[in-house]
């Protein structure tokens, strides 16, 4: 079955640490997504990638990294510089080609900061 | 700028009672349409998309929206809810050849027995 998967579904980490998030996607698209999810506040993007080895900052960029090594990959690193880290993280992707460009979403990661 | 505000953060209905999840959006040029569904814990499940034509779509759990291009708006309804139907529910709105969508905040729909 095609998807994507998200890995651990749930993660502690202590202050001051920095953590990596998977995302593995066999759907075959192009776009891959980041999104933190914080009660009241919707979905807000962290850093998208429209192509292998390239990617661009999203609204709340500041404290976190990615890298796109693979088509199929997309890692988001919650660094010590992210104030506030504990959230709900969701990855998703969608073709580009597409113009209606629909997102497909994991099933996310509940990063909890002790 | 683009913006996509969900009017009411949380409703609560009766089962088999109707509902509408309200959804308005701002933007200059044309826009792509989508309402997303969360359960508990969960990704997010693609319910209908207006792209064009026939303002009024159909989608999956006898869920539909109706676009409302002079209103702006993108109402989601049905008009029997289930149990199951207890979620969090997101609009979003994507302008044409962009690659962000812009989202909502969320309508948390409870269902009574």
């Amino acid at each position: 079955d095609g998807g994507i998967t998200q890995s651990p579904k749930y993660l502690f980490r202590k202050e001051g640490q920095n953590v990596t998030l998977s995302c593995e996607q066999n759907l075959n698209h192009d776009a891959m997504y980041w999104y933190r999810q914080d009660p009241g506040q919707g979905l807000r993007l962290i850093y998208y990638s429209q192509i292998v080895n390239d990617f661009q900052k999203g609204d709340i960029a500041e404290g976190y990294s990615v890298s796109r090594e693979k088509k199929e990959s997309f890692p988001l690193t919650v660094t010590s510089a992210q104030k506030n880290p504990t959230a709900f993280y969701l990855c998703a992707s969608s073709i580009v080609a597409e113009s209606y460009n629909e997102q497909f979403f994991g099933p996310g990661t509940r990063l909890t900061v002790l | 700028a683009q913006s996509v505000t969900q009017l009411d953060s949380q409703v609560p209905v009766f089962e088999e009672a109707p509902v509408e999840l309200r959804c308005n959006y701002s933007s200059s040029v044309s826009v792509y349409l989508f309402w997303y569904v969360q359960y508990p814990n969960q990704g997010l499940q693609l319910l209908l998309k207006y792209l064009s034509g026939s303002t009024l779509v159909k989608g999956i759990n006898g869920f539909e929206a109706e676009f409302n291009k002079s209103q702006t708006s993108f109402h989601l309804r049905k008009p029997s809810v289930h149990i199951s139907d207890t979620a969090e529910y997101f609009c979003a709105a994507k302008v044409q050849g962009a690659q962000k969508l812009v989202f909502g905040q969320g309508t948390r729909l409870t269902i009574n027995p």
